[in-house]
């Protein structure tokens, strides 16, 4: 069963507009939250993460927001460029133990 | 900086053969997770150690095994291999004390024919 989904499994952006990726999960158990980047032919990259205890982290174009009612996580890219084009996993943990990723969003940007 | 180093990159084995996949972590990481992603598909957890001790266990199949050594090194073995096995096999390092991310190797292409 999937712990951990995102339900867009592709999202077109226009070079300068927002990119908003969905991540939902289920196991309330989940503590930690990670976005990762994924370029063809080479292993995901962090990206952001968020704890539990706290609902938004920015670090610069990228906002990451957390949602814990509702089980939702939502990364946002502002501005999008093109080089962010990529499949964007997001993943969970509970007290650092396996993580548990998504399908992934593969997001174009053009230009 | 040091990454996540795996070896082979690319390897093809037949089916019923043996294959054995090695990961370097990050130096000073106490913590390996071994991830296979089927084409088209996210990366699905295996099995993790700590320490040199298996500290957690995914969906390995039985004829699957790992290990991790004093030099903190980690190596995945495959048996009786199957079509299905077929896939990117992705290690990842971290702090164990710290809960931040994966830093994941380039990954290990197998085909299984």
């Amino acid at each position: 069963d999937q712990q951990v989904k995102q339900n867009s499994p592709s999202l077109s952006v226009q070079e300068g507009r927002i990119s908003i990726l969905n991540c939902d999960y289920t196991n309330s158990m989940f503590d930690y939250f990670l976005w990762y980047k994924k370029y063809p032919a080479e292993g995901p990259t962090f990206l952001i993460s968020i704890s539990s205890i706290k609902d938004k982290n920015e670090d610069g174009r990228f906002t990451v927001f957390l949602n814990k009612s509702a089980k939702h996580l939502s990364l946002h890219i502002v501005p999008s460029q093109p080089g962010d084009s990529a499949v964007y996993f997001c993943a969970a943990s509970a007290a650092g133990n396996q993580f548990y990723f998504g399908t992934g969003t593969s997001l174009t940007v053009i230009p | 900086a040091a990454g996540v180093i795996q070896s082979p990159r690319h390897l093809i084995k037949e089916k019923r053969e043996t294959a054995t996949l090695k990961c370097y972590p990050i130096p000073r990481h106490d913590t390996v997770y071994w991830y296979q992603q089927g084409p088209g598909q996210d990366p699905q957890f295996l099995i993790s150690f700590y320490e040199k001790m298996q500290s957690d266990k995914g969906s390995i199949p039985d004829r699957f095994s790992a290990q991790q050594f004093s030099d903190y090194h980690s190596e995945l073995n495959m048996s009786s291999l199957e079509l299905g096995d077929s896939a990117l096999y992705f290690c990842a390092s971290s702090l164990y004390v710290v809960t931040g991310e994966l830093f994941f190797g380039e990954g290990s292409r197998l085909t299984v024919l």
